[in-house]
């Protein structure tokens, strides 16, 4: 069974900074990964998507990087900003067109 | 992208009751799936959507407290029935396979319908 962990749960930075969101997977079987945001009480806004064959994918600030072999996949926000405030999600599609999500890492940016 | 009208946005219900939450897509797509983020979790997903045919459940989910329609490729409706506290969630529909892309698909959610149930 796939077990999808996001480390920190929490995290707090100065505007400016940079920020960088982990996500890891027992199960390397993978079709594609997914970078979510959620903010409070909303739904998720589609971030990234990574497919099995690509090792990151950059949109903006964002880039995310995917290593199957290592069963981690790796969000950087560069120069946050506290508009960036919100909780990440991370999903990861396999058999059965299933996402499975971390817990997720909810962000703070400090003006 | 696909532009997800999920509706109600919220509600408080009475214990007892039953709630249905409509989810319109604006293109047709291949899957439709709802999921359940209870308060302070992440997300769990409930059932697979098929179109004309009965809904697919997770493992603790059942027909008769999330009975789930898919009339055509761009409606879905969840319905929560004889509802409980433990059900305040937010519900939220999830979208994938636009123009019949197939399993590489990017998913796409919802603004989610909050719950609550008193």
């Amino acid at each position: 069974k796939q077990e999808v962990t996001q480390i920190p749960a929490a995290l707090s930075v100065p505007e400016g900074e940079n920020l960088v969101l982990n996500c890891s997977f027992t199960d390397s079987a993978i079709y594609n990964l997914q970078w979510f945001r959620q903010d409070p009480g909303k739904g998720l806004t589609s971030l990234l998507l990574i497919q099995s064959s690509q090792r990151e994918q950059t949109s903006g600030r964002l880039n995310a990087s995917l290593d199957k072999s290592s069963g981690r996949s790796t969000l950087y926000i560069a120069a946050s900003q506290p508009g960036d405030s919100a909780t990440y999600l991370c999903a990861l599609k396999a058999a059965g067109n299933k996402l499975t999500f971390g817990g997720g890492t909810r962000v703070l940016v400090k003006p | 992208s696909a532009v997800i009208s999920q509706k109600p946005s919220r509600d408080i219900c009475q214990r007892g009751t039953s709630l249905t939450i409509q989810c319109q897509v604006d293109s047709q797509v291949t899957m439709m799936f709802w999921y359940r983020q209870q308060p302070g979790q992440s997300l769990t997903l409930i059932a697979t959507a098929n179109q004309g045919s009965e809904a697919t459940y997770e493992s603790g989910f059942v027909i008769d407290k999330f009975p789930i329609s898919r009339p055509n490729l761009t409606f879905s409706t969840l319905t929560v029935s004889n509802m409980s506290p433990e059900d305040s969630s937010i519900y939220l529909c999830s979208v994938a396979g636009l123009a019949g892309q197939g399993i590489e698909a990017e998913a796409f959610f919802g603004q989610g319908t909050r719950l609550t149930v008193v």
